[in-house]
C-alpha cells in the first residue's frame, strides 16, 4: 500500500526567506503522480505543483519548485522569496495513473505541514 | 468558469439529525470525490462517483453514510443520525477523469451539537 509522510507538522520562516517542506512516500509502482496542495485559512485546496514520476526534470511553478528524488522516494517543495500569502497548510499527495480503474486505487495525502510566514 | 461549488459552507446539526452536503463539480467534470478532514489530520478519501454510479466507496463508513451523483443536479453526501464524531470539514473534488489533478471546493464544515 502506498503511504505519504510529511515529517514537519509545523514550520515558521521570515518573509522573503526560502523554505523547504519535506515529503517522502512509499510505493512499489514505477509510474505515478505527486502533488503539493495548499490549503489557506479559507480551507480551499489549491494545486501548487504536480510531478510525473517518469519525468526526471523537477517541476517548477514561479516561486515554487520541487526536488524529486525517485530512488529515495522523496518529493520536497521549495518556496523561494516567501510571502505572507504563502501562510497555509501544505499537503503532499500521491496518485497512480488512471486512478479509479482499479478498486484499490486511491489518492493518498500526507498529514500536512502548517507553514507560517512571519512579517 | 466557476470552480467546484459546495454548500453550505457551514452546517450545524444536533445529534441524531440528518446532514446533507452538496457538491456541484466544475463544468464538464463528470467525476466527483468526497474527502473528510478531521481536525489536524490530512484528507481521507471517502467515496468516488461518476454520474449515476458509485465507483469506489471503500473509504466511507458502512453505516449512516451514503453518497449519490444523479444524472441531473449536484452530488449529495448524506449522513444520517449524526454523532459528535462526524464533526469535520468535508471536501468535494471533481475531475473530467483520467490523470488530471483534481479541483477542490471550499469544503463544508459540519458541526454537531
Amino acid at each position: 500500500a502506498q503511504t505519504v509522510t510529511q515529517s514537519q507538522p509545523e514550520m515558521s520562516v521570515q518573509e522573503a526567506e526560502t523554505v523547504t517542506l519535506s515529503c517522502t512516500y512509499d510505493t512499489s509502482e514505477n509510474n505515478y503522480y505527486l502533488f503539493w496542495y495548499k490549503q489557506p485559512p479559507s480551507r480551499q485546496m489549491i494545486l501548487v505543483i504536480r510531478q510525473e514520476a517518469y519525468k526526471q526534470q523537477n517541476a517548477t511553478e514561479n516561486r515554487f519548485s520541487v526536488n524529486f528524488q525517485k530512488a529515495a522516494k522523496s518529493f520536497s517543495l521549495k518556496i523561494s522569496d516567501s510571502q505572507l500569502g504563502d501562510t497555509a497548510m501544505y499537503f503532499c499527495a500521491f496518485m497512480k495513473p488512471e486512478w479509479g480503474m482499479n478498486r484499490d486505487d486511491k489518492i493518498i495525502f500526507g498529514k500536512g505541514t502548517r507553514l507560517h510566514i512571519l512579517p | 468558469n466557476a470552480g467546484v461549488m459546495q454548500n453550505p459552507r457551514h452546517l450545524v446539526r444536533r445529534r441524531g439529525q440528518e446532514a446533507r452536503l452538496r457538491c456541484s463539480p466544475m463544468k464538464g467534470h463528470s467525476h466527483v470525490y468526497w474527502y473528510r478532514q478531521l481536525p489536524e489530520e490530512g484528507l481521507k478519501f471517502m467515496v468516488y462517483l461518476q454520474k449515476e454510479n458509485i465507483i469506489d466507496e471503500s473509504g466511507m463508513p458502512k453505516e449512516r453514510f451514503s453518497a449519490e451523483f444523479p444524472k441531473e443536479g449536484p452530488s449529495i453526501l448524506r449522513i444520517q443520525q449524526v454523532v459528535r464524531g462526524d464533526s469535520a470539514a468535508y471536501f468535494c473534488a471533481s475531475s473530467p477523469g483520467g490523470i488530471v489533478p483534481q479541483h477542490f471546493g471550499d469544503g463544508t464544515r459540519l458541526s454537531i451539537l
